[in-house]
């Protein structure tokens, strides 16, 4: 399975905007870069997804690389409850399977 | 919507009893993820289900371990004997073919002493 790299923690103020990265350089051409958070004390919740184009919801944008090998999540005006670990994974059908594998992902701190 | 309904919420039990956890899908989803969480190892998964079969059980830690899915929208984690290392939480999802995401339950957290 392709991995993903991303630093371990960022920390951002409230109301500003937080550009969270990730690396994929052995990304293949069929993976699509998700992105999902966990609450404390929840399970893992999904953000976005992307497979070339930067996309845009009402949670966050995701801009993906021209060379698709890394990706960055942005949040737009980082609030408190935005604090949370966000994982990027790559999820494609190259193995036959259809599953996630989770890394470590970033903590993000929110500073009021 | 209820979405993904785990229980029990937490679980304590003593070493060598046999535990069973226990999973709802969103109504219409054909695909069940087992994953466990720990400090150390992160988000691990375990097992999923396609259309209430198998399909990857290689995250499967042992023996010990055996997951179910006897319909559609039922699934267990059974633990026997239990282990102090298996102290976790283990997380249920489902998912449907096409879609964005999993949509992921609360969690079981399994405390065993």
């Amino acid at each position: 399975d392709a991995k993903t790299t991303q630093p371990n923690s960022m920390e951002s103020n409230e109301e500003e905007p937080v550009h969270l990265p990730c690396n994929h350089s052995t990304i293949s051409g069929t993976d699509y870069i998700h992105w999902y958070r966990q609450l404390p004390s929840q399970g893992p919740e999904y953000v976005i997804h992307g497979l070339t184009s930067n996309v845009n919801n009402r949670m966050a944008s995701l801009a993906i690389a021209e060379d698709r090998k890394s990706s960055t999540l942005i949040l737009h005006r980082a609030t408190l409850r935005d604090a949370a670990v966000y994982y990027c994974i790559l999820r494609g059908f190259t193995s036959g399977t259809y599953k996630y594998i989770f890394g470590t992902g970033t903590r993000l701190k929110v500073l009021a | 919507d209820a979405g993904v309904i785990q229980s029990p919420r937490h679980e304590v039990t003593e070493m060598g009893q046999e535990v069973t956890l226990r999973c709802k899908p969103i109504s219409g989803h054909d695909y069940l993820f087992w994953y466990r969480q720990t400090m150390m190892r992160g988000l691990e998964l375990l097992i999923y289900f396609n259309n209430n079969v198998p399909i990857d059980d290689s995250g499967m830690p042992e023996d010990r371990f055996s997951a179910k899915m006897p319909n559609a929208s039922f699934s267990t984690l059974k633990i026997q004997p239990s282990e102090p290392r298996d102290s976790a939480v283990y997380f249920c999802a489902s998912s449907t073919t096409g879609s964005n995401g999993y949509t992921f339950g609360s969690g079981t957290r399994l405390t065993v002493v």
